[in-house]
């Protein structure tokens, strides 16, 4: 298995800007996933990005995938209060089966 | 459809006791994996069953054990317990297991102090 790298791993913006985070892994992946997590909650899964894939969008949120650069990153589109949280990627290693494991996240903060 | 739950919510125990958490997952997910969060750590996987057998383990010491029975729930024992293993512990159940495109669903943890 491999984890991935967030960064930063702090950002603070005012409410209704755009905030972007980034992931880096090192190895080839299945799948790459993003969570988040409100404080002393469960984490949520956001979206599931396949390999061949290099974009997707859910509601305000916009994921990207370079497999070229092992990168991902994570736009939330005119950021709420309710955003406030920690964001985790998990990269899935090719050959399925395998733990998923986190880094240290990027702890979102959105000032009203 | 109900999610996945852990029971229960906080718990505190003494140095040396031991202890058992319990979390059952989403209807038809046979995949349970179980995770200690604490600060200083972060996320760190301690394992996955995955029909009743452990498919992978993470790198905790023999006091950390679990089971899944024959409904996929799960319970996770942390024997003679340690001041550092005060953590949220968190419970996450998938369809098919990590690695299969298949997201992980979590509960909202058991909170555990041990003084």
């Amino acid at each position: 298995s491999q984890q991935g790298e967030e960064d930063p791993q702090a950002l603070s913006i005012q409410e209704g800007e755009n905030a972007t985070m980034n992931c880096s892994y090192k190895t080839s992946i299945n799948n790459l996933q993003w969570y988040r997590q409100n404080s002393g909650r469960g984490l949520v899964h956001l979206i599931l990005i396949r390999s061949n894939e290099r974009e997707k969008h859910s509601g305000r949120l916009r994921v990207t995938l370079d497999t070229s650069k092992k990168s991902s990153s994570l736009l939330i589109t005119a950021s709420r209060a309710a955003d406030t949280a920690s964001y985790f990627c998990a990269p899935t290693g090719a050959f399925g089966n395998e733990k998923l494991t986190f880094g240290t996240g990027t702890r979102l903060t959105i000032i009203p | 459809k109900a999610g996945v739950t852990q029971t229960p919510r906080y718990l505190i125990k003494t140095r040396g006791q031991q202890v058992t958490l319990s979390c059952s997952p989403i209807s038809g997910h046979r995949s349970v994996s179980w995770y200690q969060q604490t600060p200083g750590q972060g996320l760190q996987f301690l394992f996955e069953y995955f029909s009743e057998t452990q498919r992978n383990k993470g790198n905790f010491p023999g006091r950390f054990s679990g089971r899944q029975f024959s409904n996929s729930r799960s319970e996770m024992n942390v024997s003679t317990l340690e001041l550092g293993d005060s953590a949220l512990y968190l419970c996450a159940s998938s369809f098919t297991g990590t690695g299969l495109n298949s997201p992980l669903h979590f509960g909202n943890g058991t909170r555990l102090t041990v003084t």
